[in-house]
């Protein structure tokens, strides 16, 4: 198995432009989770699927971000504009039941 | 609200010795307990687990401890290696449908040959 699938793996964009991360989950895998890292607050959940259906998305910070899973197989994090405090880690992971989850390699994103 | 912390953000320890890596959480609901080893440029990849009704569980090197009365769990490494220096990550969660897991902010360990 190919594992979680990140794209791009680095972003660097200007502030005020459109930002969009790609994840592919793992074949099976019924749960997708986008996560954030900072030095400052570690590694915060925004947002989450069961069966492309969004879950709970009360970790995303702003309405600039949204996310979208329109098939089994691929999900995507949008930030517009994107600010320079947007500038992290961020990772897709997925799951299956109760198992636990597994990361992709992560994006990762400066917004100068 | 940290509802899982790692307040030490950096442990170094001798090659050979063990590494003890402590997490508090302040959610009494979280029934299961997880660490991840994160290295640099990688995602986070899932280390031990340990569920409410246990308070130890050990895997090889790895073992970790739930002190449920203190709301506190830790992570052995015996013994220490190199390859063992990565970003520590305590998570909790609870089961039941649609659970999902919170992280602490990671301890960095670095182990000296």
């Amino acid at each position: 198995d190919a594992g979680v699938i990140q794209s791009p793996r680095h972003e660097v964009t200007e502030m005020g432009q459109e930002v969009t991360l790609r994840c592919k989950p793992i074949s099976g895998h019924d749960y997708l989770f986008w996560y954030r890292q900072t030095m400052m607050r570690g590694l915060e959940l925004l947002i989450y699927f069961n069966n492309n259906v969004p879950i709970d998305d009360s970790g995303m910070p702003e309405d600039r971000f949204s996310a979208k899973m329109p098939n089994a197989s691929f999900s995507t994090l949008k930030i517009q504009p994107s600010e320079p405090r947007d500038s992290a880690v961020y990772f897709c992971a997925s799951r299956t039941g109760y198992d636990e989850q597994y990361f992709g390699p992560g994006t990762r994103l400066t917004v100068t | 609200d940290q509802q899982v912390k790692q307040n030490s953000p950096s442990l170094s320890v001798q090659e050979g010795r063990i590494s003890i890596l402590n997490c508090d959480y302040t959610n009494s609901m979280f029934d299961y307990f997880l660490w991840y080893k994160k290295y640099p440029a990688e995602g986070p990849t899932f280390l031990i687990s340990i569920s409410s009704i246990k308070d130890k569980n050990e895997d090889g090197r790895f073992t970790v401890f739930l002190n449920k009365s203190a709301k506190h769990l830790s992570l052995h490494i015996v013994p220490s290696q190199p390859g063992d220096s990565a970003v520590y990550f305590c998570a909790a969660g609870y089961t039941g449908a649609n659970s999902k897991l919170t992280f602490g902010k990671g301890i960095t360990l670095s182990v000296r040959p």
